[in-house]
């Protein structure tokens, strides 16, 4: 089945730093999200794409949709204690009614004060 | 603002047991799913549901599994029988279109 790679695997930073993570597959994707999931929580959206070269933001966070359909980026910007928790991607193949999400393995951030 | 409920929160159930976990997606959301997350581990898709049928389902939801949308607002997943490794947090989740999904707290399945 399709499968999606997140790279790093996890990362310390200082508190202020800015953040680049990155989500890639074999696979073509219509649509990539981006989640952050806190201990014993679900995930929570952060930012949808949708267009290949898509650049969207959401407050610090800004996410870019790869040219090639292949790959997704996360960024976040000073990075503050409260962004500690680990980030998904998810991509899905068709816009077809039902068709699931494949997420990656996650990029589990901390941030030192 | 609106959110997914899942109920109940923690569910402890012998091996062999059936249950049943509780969904109540977003009010006008069309789409509805089920994943679950093996502690330590991604989250896995199970199965999609619109107009009131199953339009996908992963190699995990076999025969066992079962889901349906009693009432137009509840939401349910059935395991008929569990086995220790159905053990995970189970996520419910719903979206108003195809290329979204929003998740709730999620259902921590422990089968002993």
């Amino acid at each position: 089945g399709q499968q999606l790679n997140q790279s790093p695997q996890s990362m310390f930073i200082q508190e202020g730093e800015d953040v680049s993570m990155n989500c890639t597959s074999s696979s073509i994707f219509n649509t990539w999200l981006w989640y952050k999931q806190d201990p014993g929580e679900g995930p929570v959206l952060l930012i949808a794409l949708y267009k290949a070269g898509e650049l969207t933001s959401n407050g610090r966070l800004t996410a870019q949709f790869g040219i090639t359909r292949k790959d997704s980026f996360l960024n976040i910007s000073a990075s503050i204690p409260s962004d500690v928790g680990i980030y998904f991607c998810a991509g899905q193949l068709s816009v077809d009614y039902g068709q699931n999400f494949v997420f990656g393995p996650g990029t589990r951030l901390s941030v030192l004060p | 603002e609106p959110e997914v409920t899942q109920t109940p929160s923690h569910q402890v159930t012998q091996m062999g047991q059936e249950v049943i976990l509780r969904c109540v997606p977003i009010s006008n959301h069309l789409y509805f799913y089920w994943y679950r997350q093996i502690l330590g581990q991604k989250v896995e898709f199970l199965v999609s549901f619109y107009n009131n049928e199953i339009s996908e389902k992963s190699e995990i939801f076999d025969d066992q599994f079962s889901v349906e949308r009693p009432d137009g607002s509840n939401f349910t997943l059935k395991i008929r029988s569990t086995k220790l490794e159905d053990s995970a947090m189970y996520f419910c989740a719903s979206s108003g279109r195809p290329t979204e999904a929003f998740f709730g707290q999620g259902t921590r399945l422990t089968v002993v």
